[in-house]
């Protein structure tokens, strides 16, 4: 089956430095990997994904690449702020009896500091 | 994107005892999913729930302990059976529309068992 590694587990950085999560993955035909991000008492929220036939995709401070011969994918948070500080998922799809499943990652803890 | 919403949002239940949790969807998906989150943990699937047919577990959950239900498109139940401390999580649905590979996630449902 498919199994989701995810670096590092706890993340600090100064407000407006840069952040960077890395995951790899098992199964070469996972196609659809999406970040989640979760606050404290609320649930995991999409915040940006990427298919198998794109390298790269970026939205606003947000972005992830993916390298598919090296299974890895990552996720890159620009000019981070207060509020980016959250637990961040990665993912990726496993196709399991007839349909796609999510495999997460263990999660990353990020602290962005004033 | 597809709105998640559950109840209740939380409850607090002795050990032997079960709980239902609602899952509503405010569009028609093909697919809804289970999961659990254990405290500082990251999710974990428990099933798949189709609507008209039985629901399908993943690998260490058993229908016994986690029945579920699903009568139409946009509803699902999840039922946390004969509860023991080890059960305290949270437990979150998802839905999946077809054609699509985005999975929405509502608030959660905190259970914790005494």
């Amino acid at each position: 089956g498919e199994n989701v590694e995810q670096h590092p587990s706890t993340l600090s950085v100064q407000e407006g430095d840069s952040a960077v999560i890395k995951c790899t993955y098992s199964d070469s035909a996972s196609n659809y990997f999406p970040w989640y991000k979760q606050e404290l008492g609320k649930g995991p929220q999409l915040i940006i994904d990427i298919r198998s036939n794109v390298g790269e995709k970026k939205d606003q401070r947000i972005a992830v690449t993916l390298n598919k011969t090296a299974k890895h994918f990552s996720l890159h948070i620009t000019e981070t702020q207060p509020e980016d500080s959250a637990v961040y998922f990665c993912a990726a799809s496993w196709f399991s009896g007839g349909y796609n499943k999510l495999i997460f990652g263990a999660g990353t803890r990020l602290a962005v500091h004033p | 994107s597809a709105v998640i919403s559950q109840k209740p949002s939380r409850d607090i239940c002795q050990r032997g005892t079960s709980l239902t949790i609602q899952c509503q969807v405010d569009s028609q998906v093909t697919m809804m999913f289970w999961y659990r989150q254990q405290p500082g943990q990251s999710l974990t699937l428990i099933a798949t729930a189709n609507q008209g047919s039985e629901a399908t577990y993943e690998s260490g959950f058993v229908i016994d302990k986690f029945p579920i239900s699903r009568p139409n498109l946009t509803f699902s139940t999840l039922t946390v059976s004969n509860m023991s401390p080890e059960d305290s999580s949270i437990y979150l649905c998802t839905g999946l529309a077809g054609g699509h590979n985005e999975q929405f996630f509502g608030p959660g449902t905190r259970l914790t068992v005494l």
